[in-house]
């Protein structure tokens, strides 16, 4: 299995809403990751888990709370989010056993009303 | 901070020309350096990569070129085709631990003329 897992696909939520993006891969990869990406632009990275700790906050307002329950999921919890959050939310998982390649999932594509 | 710059931002080459997409990057530690296709609505996808151990490498039509004095890398497309029309990232990373930051250049989107 070499894929990274995201769902759902798309979401919709008003700014008083909580939802969560979820994330799954079953590599064996170490380190997971997120990246918001706007239209036309370059993914931003957000946040990494490495061996389900934290270990990069890319300075992330506090509205989105990530959490890795364990080695196969990553989770991107959501609430009271402004609509300039809207944007595609890519997870990606690494290994260096994979020579360091970055492997993205789909992504969930997110509006915020 | 880290930060890689690309250029062109657009690039429209005629179909079975060359193209070549330019990067730079800032920090000198950086030693692993990606490249990404993106066509549009679609996720990212690894193209090729190349270490800082090495000064070329090639796969079919597509070629990467590091120098690590200048911190520059480019990608080279030979023989274009229509399906090689999409955005293309490159990105810089420091190895050594897969948790690493991997930052993206602001991307250049190819167009191939028929």
């Amino acid at each position: 299995d070499t894929e990274v897992t995201q769902t759902p696909k798309h979401l919709v939520m008003g700014m008083t809403n909580k939802k969560s993006l979820k994330c799954e891969q079953h590599m064996g990869h170490r380190a997971m990751y997120w990246y918001k990406q706007k239209a036309k632009k370059p993914p931003e990275l957000m946040f990494v888990y490495s061996y389900e700790k934290l270990s990069i906050n890319e300075s992330v307002p506090s509205r989105f709370s990530p959490e890795c329950p364990n080695s196969s999921l990553l989770n991107l919890h959501l609430h009271a989010l402004q609509p300039e959050d809207s944007a595609l939310y890519l997870c990606a998982s690494r290994s260096p056993g994979q020579g360091e390649k970055l492997f993205f999932g789909s992504g969930t594509q997110l509006s915020v009303l | 901070g880290e930060n890689v710059e690309q250029h062109p931002s657009t690039l429209s080459v005629q179909e079975g020309d060359s193209a070549v997409i330019k990067c730079t990057y800032s920090d000198s530690a950086s030693n692993y350096f990606p490249w990404y296709k993106q066509e549009l609505g679609k996720r990212p996808q690894l193209i090729i990569d190349i270490r800082s151990n090495v000064g070329e490498k090639k796969d079919q039509r597509i070629a990467v070129t590091l120098n690590k004095t200048a911190k520059h890398f480019s990608l080279h497309i030979t023989e274009t085709q229509p399906e090689d029309s999409a955005v293309y990232f490159c990105a810089a990373s420091r190895g050594g631990s897969s948790a690493s930051k991997i930052i993206f250049g602001s991307g250049t989107r190819l167009s191939i003329r028929p």
